[in-house]
């Protein structure tokens, strides 16, 4: 069973500033990971698939890397809509577990 | 566009069975994609409960999978899921999702979600 590590769990940024998101894999997911954003009240969105691959509509300020087991989100310049939960999700394999427990992405 | 709209009851007793329908428009149930059931409690985060394909192929997630079914309704543009025996810890906000072309995991398209309270 795969379990997804995300850190950290709270992460205060200045707007404008750089916000780095980790991700760890228990084991190689290779690049089936996928990222999503999710504001409060709503449901989560679609940010990152492939590990890299931004999905329709993501504004370029967002980005992923990684492969294995050590995966990153970067958002290059934080806005204040960016405020919200972020989830990473390993899809190589089939659950019980598939998400992070998320981080928190807050204004300093 | 895509649209998903989750309906059905909030409250269910133990022991019953959860009942949920995901009402899907702009786009035929019956197409190339998967569609699944994702769920959110504040104890357990978000949880993966199984991913359909029209063709009848389906997902469940291991730990539920004695206790879900999941079926579509074609004419309405429709799929559902059941949860058998409830119990507290099946409370949480229930998703429906259209998932990535050849994917069965990533979501890609959500309804808003629906809140479903297990309690006598």
């Amino acid at each position: 069973e795969i379990v997804m590590t995300q850190s950290p769990a709270t992460l205060s940024v200045s707007p404008g500033e750089r916000a780095t998101l980790s991700c760890r894999a228990s084991q190689s997911v290779s690049s089936s990971l996928a990222w999503y954003q999710q504001k409060p009240g709503q449901a989560p969105r679609l940010l990152i698939f492939g590990a890299s691959t931004r999905a329709t509509g993501i504004p370029a300020r967002f980005s992923g890397s990684g492969s294995g087991t050590e995966f990153t989100l970067t958002i290059s310049s934080l806005q204040s809509e960016d405020v919200a939960v972020y989830y990473c999700q390993q899809y190589n394999n089939w659950p019980p577990r598939t998400f992070g427990q998320g981080t928190k992405v807050e204004i300093k | 566009q895509v649209q998903l709209q989750e309906s059905g009851p909030g409250l269910v007793r133990p022991s019953e069975t959860l009942s949920l329908t995901c009402t899907v428009s702009g786009y035929s149930i019956s197409s190339r994609y998967y569609w699944g059931w994702i769920r959110q409690s504040p104890g357990k985060g978000l949880e993966w409960i199984g991913s359909m394909h029209h063709s009848g192929s389906t997902y469940y997630n291991p730990s539920l999978k004695s206790r879900v079914t999941m079926s579509e309704d074609t004419s309405k543009n429709q799929f559902s899921l059941k949860l058998s025996s409830v119990t507290a810890a099946d409370t949480a906000v229930y998703y429906c999702a259209r998932l990535k072309e050849d994917s069965v995991m990533v979501a890609e398209y959500w309804g808003q979600g629906t809140l479903v309270t297990v309690s006598s």
